[in-house]
């Protein structure tokens, strides 16, 4: 069980370029959250889903897509990156099917993007 | 608009004293509460959790006290250890329910040998 994991670790953008960070969980959660945290602040939710095949927008969600083929697959997409998009990305997944605490979300250990 | 926020951005503290983090929120919707440990370079990691019909929670040397007349959520840590050294973020929802949590900004916790 390796609960959640991203791909990749590390990425460097050049403005304008496009990427899409993979978020994959075990757990057969039915809901997968994407944050980004930036320095000296808390998580800031970007998109969210609340099952296979759908999606919603969080606090921040300009600049960035999402998609939710596969429930144990939640994808985040930047068509064109910013500067500003610079940031650690961290992806989440909650509510067990069959029980347990359906709050407690479980993340995943981060995506540090660099977009120069 | 509704935060949930922290009373002071550091904490330190000798090992082996007790700590208290702090943490204040302004919904008073809110029925679930949470904190979060992050170590450098990791993802946010569960600690102790508490629903509103509670005034207390008790873990392995940790303990969440949530009073709602001034809505104030505390983390205390008994016996503080080096590896307790950590950013603590406490978090809040006011559905019950895979819901979205709302961060604070984090407390730094450094733990002096």
């Amino acid at each position: 069980n390796a609960g959640v994991t991203q791909t990749p670790k590390f990425r460097v953008l050049k403005t304008g370029q496009s990427m899409t960070l993979l978020c994959a969980q075990d757990m057969n959660h039915e809901y997968m959250y994407w944050y980004r945290q930036d320095p000296g602040m808390g998580l800031r939710l970007i998109h969210y889903s609340v099952g296979e095949g759908t999606t919603a927008k969080g606090e921040v969600p300009d600049g960035y897509n999402v998609s939710r083929l596969k429930k144990q697959n939640f994808l985040l997409g930047l068509e064109s990156a910013a500067p500003s998009q610079t940031s650690v990305y961290f992806c989440a997944s909650s509510y067990p099917q069959g029980g347990g605490n359906t709050d407690t979300q479980y993340f995943g250990p981060g995506t540090r993007l660099t977009v120069l | 608009g509704e935060s949930v926020g922290l009373h002071l951005p550091t904490l330190s503290v000798q090992e082996g004293d007790n700590s208290i983090i702090n943490c204040a929120y302004s919904n008073s919707a809110s029925d679930y509460f949470i904190w979060y440990k992050q170590e450098s370079g990791k993802g946010p990691q569960f600690i102790i959790d508490i629903r509103s019909n509670m005034d207390k929670r008790q873990g392995q040397r940790v303990t969440v006290l949530l009073n709602k007349t001034v809505k104030h959520l505390s983390l205390q840590i008994a016996a503080t250890q080096p590896g307790d050294s950590a950013v603590y973020f406490c978090a809040d929802t006011k559905e019950t329910s895979g819901s979205r949590l709302t961060f604070g900004e984090g407390t730094q916790l450094t733990v002096n040998p």
